[in-house]
């Protein structure tokens, strides 16, 4: 069974930092592209960021770009996601999900098929 | 960026019925479109992936039909665990991919 669990969210001030763990198992966990996408409170969904299986691609919206990094470690089938100069706009439930495609050779990194329950992040003074 | 539209914002519909949920792009993506259901309080789950291919495991009731820039996700006889938010989801012009706003689905 596919498994994905975040974890590092909580409270942090404007301007801080923190950083999000997510914990793959049930399937081969270097062979896929990984996302995180976020929800503002009582909003929709937003593409955050994706890593290629080896990390040699990644991809961010560009409300994070040079704020946030998205990396991985393949030994230990986990995603993080480093988040430094906070603002309240960043205040969201944070999603890592699983990518696919549809040709069974996991190239692309088109739709998310398997997400973790979230972690929250809250920026506030 | 490809900007993905859903309408209506809220769809009232009584159990039994029919639900049809449309979504559009902006400019064409092919039929490289997903749909998402997500449910308070819970994660989103995959629906449909290629504008038309059930996910596993998803019952027969979902369809999903479209390409261009005109997409729909059809319910066929709407249960009580259906009612939701559903969000559409284009993966054919990134980054970045991008989301519609949603369409809620309530019990009239």
């Amino acid at each position: 069974e596919v498994q994905l669990v975040e974890s590092g969210g909580g409270l942090v001030q404007p301007g801080g930092s923190l950083r999000l763990s997510c914990a793959a198992s049930g399937f081969t966990f270097s062979t896929y592209w990984m996302t995180w996408v976020r929800q503002a409170p009582g909003k929709g969904l937003e593409w955050v960021a994706n890593i290629k299986q080896d990390g040699s691609e990644i991809y961010y919206v560009d409300s994070v770009k040079g704020r946030f990094t998205i990396s991985r470690d393949n030994a230990k089938n986990s995603l993080y996601l480093q988040m430094n100069s906070l603002g309240a706009e960043d205040t969201a439930v944070y999603y890592c999900a699983r990518v696919d495609d549809n040709t069974g050779y996991l190239v692309y990194p088109y739709y998310f098929d398997y997400w973790g329950q979230g972690t929250l992040v809250t920026v506030s003074s | 960026e490809v900007v993905m539209t859903q309408s209506p914002d809220i769809l009232s519909v009584s159990p039994g019925e029919r639900a049809t949920l449309s979504c559009r792009a902006s400019e064409s993506v092919s039929s490289n479109l997903a749909w998402y259901q997500q449910k308070p309080g819970q994660a989103p789950r995959l629906l449909i992936y290629a504008a038309s291919r059930r996910a596993t495991g998803l019952p027969a009731r979902f369809s999903g039909s479209g390409s261009g820039t005109e997409f729909t996700l059809t319910i066929s006889s709407l249960q009580s665990e259906d009612f939701a938010v559903y969000y559409c989801q284009q993966y054919d012009k990134w980054p970045p991919w991008t989301f519609g706003q949603g369409t809620k689905v309530e019990i009239k």
